[in-house]
């Protein structure tokens, strides 16, 4: 069964370093999104990304996130400069379309020290 | 603002009995109802997906009701199996947005 798959599985950085994670969404799906998951709480909305540019946008996610469909299959997250609370699971889903059902990747484990 | 609230936070129950778990949300104006499975440092598994229009959706020993008006919804799980051990989290998804509004899950422990 086609998956949604994450790279990398953990990353490590320090304070004020720019981290990419990286996603591979389903193949014919054209809706892509990010949430995250701080230890102990809610999954919350970062963003949803359709026909090369943003559909929606949290709150959280300022002018420190970034998105990008660099090519035909990966969806990447850029964060410029990291803080400590920004530690988190990352996790990148997919939907064929904006109303079907959502597919996540197992996540990038983002650790900020 | 919606929010979207699970309970029990936490269920222990022995192998083979019939489980309920409950979402409820404060908006009624949803446009669907997403339940998913989370096991422990993975992702999440959707497992159903409720229309606004829909009362219920059912897959193999799960059955999934959505009561809008209310506010409610619940999941079913017949004969529980170890296996089904697992954090379950409910979604919602608003009119005229692409975002989901999670609960914090109902975590299960099926004891063999």
């Amino acid at each position: 069964e086609p998956e949604v798959t994450q790279t990398p599985s953990h990353q490590v950085t320090q304070m004020g370093q720019e981290v990419i994670l990286r996603c591979v969404p389903i193949s014919n799906h054209l809706y892509f999104y990010w949430y995250r998951q701080i230890l102990g709480q809610k999954v919350e909305f970062l963003v949803s990304f359709y026909n090369n540019e943003i559909s929606e946008k949290s709150e959280i996610f300022d002018d420190q996130f970034s998105v990008e469909r660099p090519d035909g299959s990966n969806f990447t997250l850029k964060i410029r400069s990291t803080k400590l609370e920004d530690s988190a699971m990352y996790f990148c889903a997919s939907s064929e379309e904006g109303t079907a059902p959502l597919h996540f990747g197992n996540g990038t484990r983002l650790t900020v020290t | 603002k919606q929010e979207v609230t699970q309970i029990p936070a936490a269920l222990s129950v022995p192998e083979g009995e019939n489980l309920v778990l409950n979402c409820s949300f404060t908006d009624s104006a949803i446009y669907n109802l997403q339940w998913f499975r989370q096991d422990p440092g993975k992702g999440l598994t959707s497992l159903l997906l409720i229309q606004s229009s829909q009362r219920e959706q059912t897959s193999g020993r799960l059955n999934a009701s959505l009561d809008k008006s209310s506010g409610r919804s619940t999941l079913y799980i017949a004969a529980s199996q170890p296996g089904d051990s697992a954090t379950y989290l409910c979604a919602v998804r608003m009119d005229s947005s692409y975002k989901l509004i999670f609960g914090s899950g109902t975590r299960l422990l099926v004891r063999p």
